[in-house]
């Protein structure tokens, strides 16, 4: 059974870099696959941030691109989301997710709050 | 910047049907886009419900079908249960030197 499993600070301060960190177990990230964040505001509608191939290869929201970086540690089978220069546009519920393929996520984390305030 | 546009809201009674649809700001939505389909209940992740525009997920209910409905992404439900009262997202894909994927605003579907 894939399981995913966002953790990461729940409160970052505005103008700061958020980091989180998704861990998967149930099946090994090197064997395939995209690994991608989505996010969803409080009371809003779901955003796609980026993914990234098993192999390394990154693809991003157009729209966040300047403030994103996703990386993969195999070694860990974890990866991970740093976005930078929060504002407290950037309050959402950070989800993780395997993407077989053109967005097709089919395993889900079961998200993480994440608030900007000083 | 490319835009998905979904109904806001649209509501069924039990045991009908009803299709909920997808558009691209860039024009007609086709196969090539890899339509995808996710539900979402409150205080859950979204589950995937449809992907490549009618494929079913093993675990999809077989009154969910995909297809391409003038112009745009759809999904119809029929014969509908009150536990399909939910939040209904598209998801499409664009692909060229930045590929990238988007969400429609997503529907919210109220069973009464």
């Amino acid at each position: 059974q894939v399981q995913l499993q966002e953790s990461g600070p729940g409160l970052v301060k505005p103008s700061e870099t958020l980091s989180l960190t998704c861990t998967v177990s149930g099946y090994s990230i090197s064997s395939g696959y995209h690994w991608g964040w989505i996010r969803q505001p409080p009371g809003k509608g779901l955003e796609w941030i980026g993914s990234i191939y098993h192999s390394g290869s990154t693809y991003y929201n157009p729209s966040l691109k300047s403030r994103v970086t996703i990386s993969v540690d195999t070694s860990k089978n974890q990866f991970s989301l740093k976005l930078s220069s929060m504002t407290a546009a950037d309050t959402a519920v950070y989800y993780c997710a395997r993407d077989l393929d053109y967005g097709d996520s089919d395993y889900w984390g079961q998200g993480t709050l994440v608030t900007v305030s000083s | 910047q490319t835009v998905v546009t979904q109904e806001p809201s649209l509501t069924v009674s039990p045991g009908g049907t009803v299709t909920l649809t997808c558009a691209s700001s860039t024009g007609a939505v086709t196969s090539g886009y890899y339509p995808n389909w996710f539900q979402q209940k409150p205080g859950q992740a979204p589950r995937a419900l449809i992907y490549s525009t009618s494929n079913k997920h093993s675990w999809t209910p077989a009154r969910f079908s995909g297809s391409l409905l003038g112009g745009k992404a759809a999904l119809t439900l029929s014969g509908v249960q009150p536990e399909d009262e939910a939040d209904y997202y598209c998801l499409l894909y664009y692909g060229g030197a930045q590929s990238h994927v988007v969400f429609g605003g997503g529907t919210k579907l109220t069973v009464l």
